[in-house]
């Protein structure tokens, strides 16, 4: 069974960057030709869609968030990563990974991440 | 950027019936949309893609429908579990993907 699971730091200051990596287990991040995805989610609000990583290795981001976000993978690791720079207080959200580029389908638990100094 | 509508924001709805639950798209989506559960404290499941096709091990209390920018999510027979928060998402003209702002379905 295909599971995800988000890790990285949960406290970042203003103006720096948020990394955040997702372990893919149960399947090979390469097979399959899955496309990896990234989302967010304030806390008590919506689900704002940040970017995707195809099996191609193109990257897709959202135009809002363009300037500031790579999302890479690393096949040896079996793990694909994202990283958000110049954070603000508006970027303290759950930020989920999952498998997908246009349905997402499953989901990691979720990583909260809290931009304060 | 297409603009995903959800209404009602809240529908309170006893256990055993039904609700019917209704995402609105700014401009056609043909059928491309998904349907997702939040319950509190999770993360989001994929319910039903494509507009009206359920995602494995989803029951069939769960259905679909809607082409272009009206789409609806009916849930028949209520269950407890049901009681959570449902997104709409489409994925037409990409990018960006865009999410409804939710609906709760509270008992």
């Amino acid at each position: 069974q295909l599971q995800l699971q988000e890790s990285g730091s949960g406290l970042v200051k203003p103006s720096q960057t948020l990394s955040i990596t997702c372990a893919v287990s149960g399947a090979s991040i390469s097979s399959g030709g899955h496309s990896w995805s990234w989302i967010r989610q304030p806390p008590g609000k919506g689900l704002e869609w940040i970017g995707c990583i195809q099996h191609s290795g193109s990257t897709y981001y959202n135009p809002s968030l363009k300037s500031r976000v790579t999302i890479s993978v690393d096949r040896s690791k079996n793990q694909f990563s994202l990283k958000l720079r110049s954070l603000a207080a508006a970027d303290t959200a759950v930020y989920y990974c999952a498998r997908g580029v246009r349905r997402f389908d499953p989901w990691g638990q979720g990583i909260l991440v809290t931009v304060s100094s | 950027e297409i603009v995903m509508t959800q209404s009602p924001a809240t529908l309170s709805v006893s256990p055993g019936e039904s609700a019917t639950l209704s995402c609105r798209a700014s401009q056609s989506i043909s059928s491309n949309l998904a349907w997702y559960q939040q319950r509190p404290g999770q993360a989001p499941r994929l319910l039903i893609y494509d507009a009206s096709a359920r995602a494995t091990g989803i029951p069939a209390r769960f259905s679909g429908s809607g082409s272009g920018t009206d789409f609806t999510l009916t849930i028949s027979s209520l269950q407890s579990d049901d009681f959570a928060v449902y997104f709409c998402q489409h994925y037409n003209n990409w990018p960006p993907w865009t999410f409804g702002q939710g609906t709760k379905v509270e008992i």
